[in-house]
């Protein structure tokens, strides 16, 4: 089976600008997690989402937004982009809920530069 | 408020040996664990995982162990190799929150020298 495949892989934008990502997570996973990583922060968990709903959440401001279509492929997006918002961006798929989808797949990551 | 806790930056060992990453929390809340590899500009490698009602659990090379009283997990790799060498985070789940929210540690960077 492919991997967890994100676009683009790296991204520079301006402060104020937003921004998209794109996920397509491994074929038959339903549910898809962004984390984000930064060196100060570590890697910190943003949303998932299982069957085009938001189950989780993180801590973060409502400028980060995401959504899944029926084909799982996820999104996100962030509004009004600050220099903090640098960072990788990294999706991750798991087949199903509870126990079985703790084990979460990983893509490359979105190297997102806010300039 | 860091959840999970991963105290040694940076671990090295000598090929052959065992590499002992160890992992520190404090939720109550948690109660499944995982270890995941990550080579640098790839996205992390789940390697092996353990529930709550388990103290232990091996998969080939790999090791995990948990001390609920302690709030502490380590991860064994005997024996270690090169290909071993990567940055180790341990990730932490709470049932309420569903397991698919992962809580992350700061990593450990493992190098296996010959």
């Amino acid at each position: 089976k492919a991997g967890v495949t994100q676009t683009p892989r790296y991204l520079i934008k301006t402060r104020g600008q937003q921004v998209t990502l794109s996920c397509s997570p491994i074929s038959g996973h339903r549910s898809v997690s962004w984390y984000q990583q930064t060196p100060g922060q570590g890697l910190q968990f943003l949303f998932e989402y299982f069957s085009e709903t938001q189950r989780n959440k993180g801590n973060f401001p409502g400028r980060f937004s995401g959504r899944q279509f029926s084909n799982s492929r996820s999104e996100m997006n962030v509004s009004t982009l600050e220099l903090g918002d640098s960072a990788l961006y990294l999706c991750a798929s798991s087949p199903a809920s509870g126990l079985a989808g703790a084990a979460q797949y990983f893509g490359p990551g979105t190297r997102l530069t806010v300039l | 408020d860091q959840q999970v806790k991963q105290n040694s930056p940076s671990l090295s060992v000598q090929e052959g040996r065992i590499s002992i990453l160890n992992c520190d929390y404090t939720n109550s809340m948690f109660d499944y664990f995982l270890w995941y590899k990550k080579y640098p500009a790839e996205g992390p490698t789940f390697l092996i995982s353990i529930s709550s009602i388990k103290d232990k659990n091996e998969d080939g090379r790999f090791t995990v162990f948990l001390n609920k009283s302690a709030k502490h997990l380590s991860l064994h790799i005997v024996p270690s190799q090169p290909g071993d060498s990567a940055v180790y985070f341990c990730a932490a789940s709470p049932f309420s929150g569903g397991y698919n929210k992962l809580i992350f540690g700061a990593g450990t960077r493992l190098a296996v020298h010959p």
